[in-house]
């Protein structure tokens, strides 16, 4: 079974500062994928960045990057000078392998409320 | 890029009433979609997998008769709560897409009173 941890219940952050959200996971799996989404008050989830077991490198986009270190696996997602508007639930997910072709389940953490100081 | 609509956004219904979601893609084609609840504050957990012209999956503890899916095309997957009672007050999501990318509805908000 897939379980994927969050050990932090609430981050601070002073605006422009950079976090890092810590996401560790367990698989058998050698085929896998890892996501982080955000989840403002709104209810909706974002997709931020995706991480393939056999990506060669760190995923980024834009200000966000993730910290992949597959063997001991955890990847943290960082986010570069923060913002106001950054203030929000983050959830990190892992896909089970289930082919390239099938749907792609997602086993999320419990979450890493956010909130960026002015 | 691809988007995933719910609708209704938000319902308000009574005891014993049954409530329909429904989760379309708009932009391309889901033959498998899965919907997720959230109550406050906690985390997504998956309800079911719906697969396109065959029977959904359920998670174990997730009450198939009550939580009926139907995915009758490959751009519709609908949620039905039926006989709902106070405690499937929650946010109801569904989301589709590729392995390497999943789009999530908006969600829906049901509140059974």
């Amino acid at each position: 079974a897939q379980k994927i941890t969050q050990t932090q219940p609430g981050m601070f952050v002073q605006e422009k500062e950079a976090v890092t959200l810590d996401c560790t996971y367990d698989t058998s799996d050698p085929s896998y994928g890892l996501f982080w989404y955000k989840q403002p008050s709104s209810g909706e989830m974002i997709f931020l960045i995706y991480q393939g077991s056999y990506d060669q490198q760190n995923a980024t986009e834009g200000r966000y990057s993730l910290n992949f270190q597959k063997a001991r696996k955890s990847a943290n997602l960082v986010i570069s000078a923060s913002q106001l508007g950054d203030s929000a639930m983050y959830f990190c997910a892992m896909r089970e392998q289930q082919g390239e072709t099938s749907g792609s389940r997602l086993t999320f953490g419990e979450g890493t409320q956010l909130t960026v100081n002015p | 890029g691809a988007v995933v609509s719910q609708h209704p956004s938000w319902v308000i219904c009574k005891s014993g009433t049954s409530v329909k979601i429904e989760c379309r893609s708009l932009d391309f084609q889901a033959t498998t979609m899965f919907w997720y609840r959230q109550f406050p504050k906690q985390s997504l957990m998956l309800m079911a997998t719906s697969n396109e012209g065959s029977k959904a999956t359920y998670e174990q503890g997730v009450e198939k008769d009550k939580f009926l899916i139907n995915h009758a095309s490959l751009t519709l997957s609908t949620l039905t709560v039926t006989s709902a009672h106070p405690e499937d007050s929650s946010f109801y999501i569904c989301s589709a897409g590729t392995p390497r990318m999943q789009y999530f509805g908006p969600g829906t908000r049901l509140t059974v009173t």
